[in-house]
């Protein structure tokens, strides 16, 4: 099945720094691929919807220049939290579905965010 | 109204039992249905499609009605094993992917 590779699994940083997620389709193109929020014990919470070629489409609530995202090519979302602060402490998950397809999403491995 | 209604639970259950989980949907554009299981800490994975006639896989049943907006997914002769979040998904085109907010399950031996 189609694979969705997510980098860093894991990932500690300073206060203030900013830290890129890069969320890539393996054996399919996506056009669209979300990002997604999950703190412990909660649910998936969607960020924001990154279109190829175009600005991402963030839900209500989500900061877009806090939470960068970027979508350059078919295979590649990269989600950049800037100016990291502890709340930001999270797992991070980005998922894709193959361009025009009606199939199921597939998920990253997930990065689990610490924020010092 | 929320495009996806799901209880949160958590549901503990005992070893044996069926359970049963529901999520209700909004949009009538909504296509392709599917129930994911989640693990601790971990990426949801696909667990099932729904189809419309309905689908089975071993102590896995997935139902959709279209009439009512809702899915549902039972679990016979739950195991211990089975204990995660359930989360339902629907898909309108390949644009839109709306998810539920998981169903925490335990199944107590």
């Amino acid at each position: 099945g189609a694979v969705v590779s997510q980098h860093p699994s894991r990932v500690i940083c300073k206060s203030g720094t900013s830290v890129k997620i890069e969320c890539r389709s393996l054996d399919f193109q996506a056009t669209t691929m979300f990002w997604y929020r999950q703190f412990p014990k909660q649910s998936l919470m969607l960020m924001a919807t990154s279109n190829e070629g175009s600005k991402a489409t963030y839900e209500q609530g989500v900061e877009k220049d806090k939470f960068l995202i970027n979508h350059a090519s078919l295979t590649l979302s990269t989600l950049t939290v800037t100016s990291a602060h502890p709340e930001d402490s999270s797992f991070y998950i980005c998922s894709a579905r193959e361009s025009g397809s009606s199939t199921e999403a597939f998920f990253g491995q997930g990065t689990r965010l610490t924020v010092v | 109204r929320k495009e996806v209604e799901q209880d949160p639970g958590p549901f503990n259950v005992p070893e044996g039992a069926t359970v049963a989980f529901n999520c209700t949907y909004s949009n009538s554009a909504s296509q392709s249905f599917f129930w994911y299981r989640q693990d601790c800490r971990k990426e949801p994975k696909l667990l099932m499609s729904v189809y419309s006639s309905g689908n089975e896989d071993g102590r896995f049943t997935a139902q959709v009605d279209k009439s009512s907006k809702y899915i549902s997914l039972f679990i016979r002769d739950s195991q211990p094993s089975d204990s995660a979040t359930y989360l339902c998904e629907f898909a309108q085109g390949a644009q839109k992917l709306v998810f539920g907010q998981g169903t925490r399950l335990t199944i107590n031996p």
